[in-house]
């Protein structure tokens, strides 16, 4: 199985701060990956599919970069909405598996 | 706009089967792939398995033993069953647009319980 490591694991941030998110996938799964935003009792949301590219209706201070092992989420000018837990997502190889996840707190 | 719905019991008893029902509205299943995941209660995200509309399917290894994944194309539904359950499957059971891409659109997840 391909693992999936996220860090942090959780983070503060302040509104207009520039957050980073990062993915290490235990072998390459070249650009089969995924970003997700889930807040608490929603099911999660597309944000950044096929690590680079902006799911429609998804704000533009959200993007997404990295291929191979390592990705990064960067969320620009970070807004109130933007807490939660987000979540990465290989798809390159069975099973699909997502990173344990990391919990963002809007301070 | 693309909807999902999960349909089934909150509550199964251990050793039964589990069957949800996933809807899909304001979209065709056809030439798409739909996912099942799970989400135990404070944890992270478990994919479960996913199938094309014509019924070719993808299992976790971990549960393939015990899932079950089938499609309606006639009523735009596909189906989850797993058998054998205990304690350690109760979570939120989540469909979802997608399958070796990512998932698009998700339904609003189903509680399942598995006490007796």
């Amino acid at each position: 199985d391909i693992q999936m490591t996220q860090s942090p694991s959780s983070l503060s941030a302040s509104v207009g701060d520039r957050v980073t998110i990062t993915c290490r996938a235990s072998q390459s799964v070249i650009d089969y990956l995924h970003w997700y935003q889930q807040t608490p009792g929603k099911a999660p949301k597309l944000l950044i599919f096929a690590a680079s590219s902006l799911q429609g209706g998804v704000p533009p201070r959200f993007s997404g970069s990295g291929s191979g092992t390592d990705f990064t989420l960067t969320i620009n000018s970070l807004q109130p909405e933007d807490f939660g837990t987000y979540y990465c997502q290989q798809t390159h190889s069975i099973p699909l598996t997502f990173g344990q996840g990391t919990r963002l707190e809007i301070q | 706009q693309v909807q999902l719905q999960e349909s089934g019991p909150g509550l199964v008893k251990p050793s039964e089967t589990l069957s949800l029902t996933c809807t899909v509205s304001g979209g065709s299943i056809n030439s798409q792939y739909w996912s099942w995941m799970r989400q135990a209660p404070g944890k992270g995200l478990e994919w479960i398995g996913y199938i094309y509309y014509s019924g070719s399917t993808n299992y976790n290894p971990s549960l393939k033993s015990r899932v079950t994944l089938s499609v309606d194309t006639a009523k735009n539904q596909f189906f989850l069953k797993m058998n054998a359950m205990t304690a350690a499957d109760t979570a939120v059971y989540f469909c979802a647009r997608g399958g070796y891409s990512a998932s698009d659109y998700w339904g609003q997840g189903a509680l399942v319980t598995v006490a007796s």
